[in-house]
């Protein structure tokens, strides 16, 4: 029962262009929702977050956007480079700090080529 | 200086073996988690500890026992080892609203 699922085992895009990760969830009840990045033999790293009453988060290069009637959001990576190039996690929570009930998706596994 | 921290980073260990993977946070959090991540990539919480409460994922063996000396420490402590418990085990740790902190990783491979 996958309550947050990343259909895209992985995605390849050129330096410079956009890479677009996208994350559906099925729980109603979820109302945040992180992004992490994995690099190999080291943990997650938190990314971004946004909130539900919210529908679009930005820091630097990421963007994060929420469609909650569609239960879909999506990181956005402009533009992208060499160093992004790691597994991205979507994450969902039922409220902010909700850490305790944290339930991830499979993960997406970037490549950017130079 | 790392900000969640476990050990050791590999363990590789027999059937029915009792073994501990440790973890320290010295980012003054609040409540600290043990993640597993299985051979499906899934990555799911198995406990999450403050000083007030214990929440155990109801999935998870009575043989996983976590352990928590101080504020700034979650052990994980596991009996009886099984081939199924091979997986790698995050420590992460959070504090209010913040996104958890996660350890390195400890590779579990049960022989």
């Amino acid at each position: 029962d996958q309550q947050v699922k990343q259909n895209s085992p992985s995605l390849s895009v050129q330096e410079g262009r956009i890479s677009i990760l996208n994350c559906d969830y099925t729980n109603s009840m979820f109302d945040y929702f992180l992004w992490y990045k994995k690099y190999p033999a080291e943990g997650p790293t938190f990314l971004i977050s946004i909130s539900s009453i919210k529908d679009k988060n930005e820091d630097g290069r990421f963007t994060v956007f929420l469609n909650k009637s569609a239960k879909h959001l999506s990181l956005h990576i402009v533009p992208s480079q060499p160093g992004d190039s790691a597994v991205y996690f979507c994450a969902a929570t039922p409220f902010p700090g909700g850490s305790e009930k944290l339930v991830f998706g499979k993960g997406t596994k970037l490549t950017v080529n130079p | 200086d790392t900000a969640v921290s476990q050990t050791p980073k590999y363990l590789v260990t027999q059937m029915g073996n009792d073994k501990s993977i440790k973890c320290e946070q010295n980012l003054g959090h609040d409540t600290m988690y043990w993640y597993k991540q299985d051979s499906k990539k899934f990555l799911k919480i198995m406990f999450s500890y403050n000083n007030k409460e214990l929440i155990i994922n109801e999935t998870v063996p009575n043989r996983f026992s976590p352990k928590s000396p101080d504020k700034a420490h979650l052990n994980l402590h596991i009996n009886s080892l099984e081939l199924g418990d091979s997986a790698v085990y995050f420590c992460a740790s959070s504090q209010g609203i913040t996104g958890a902190f996660f350890g390195q990783g400890t590779r579990l491979t049960v022989v």
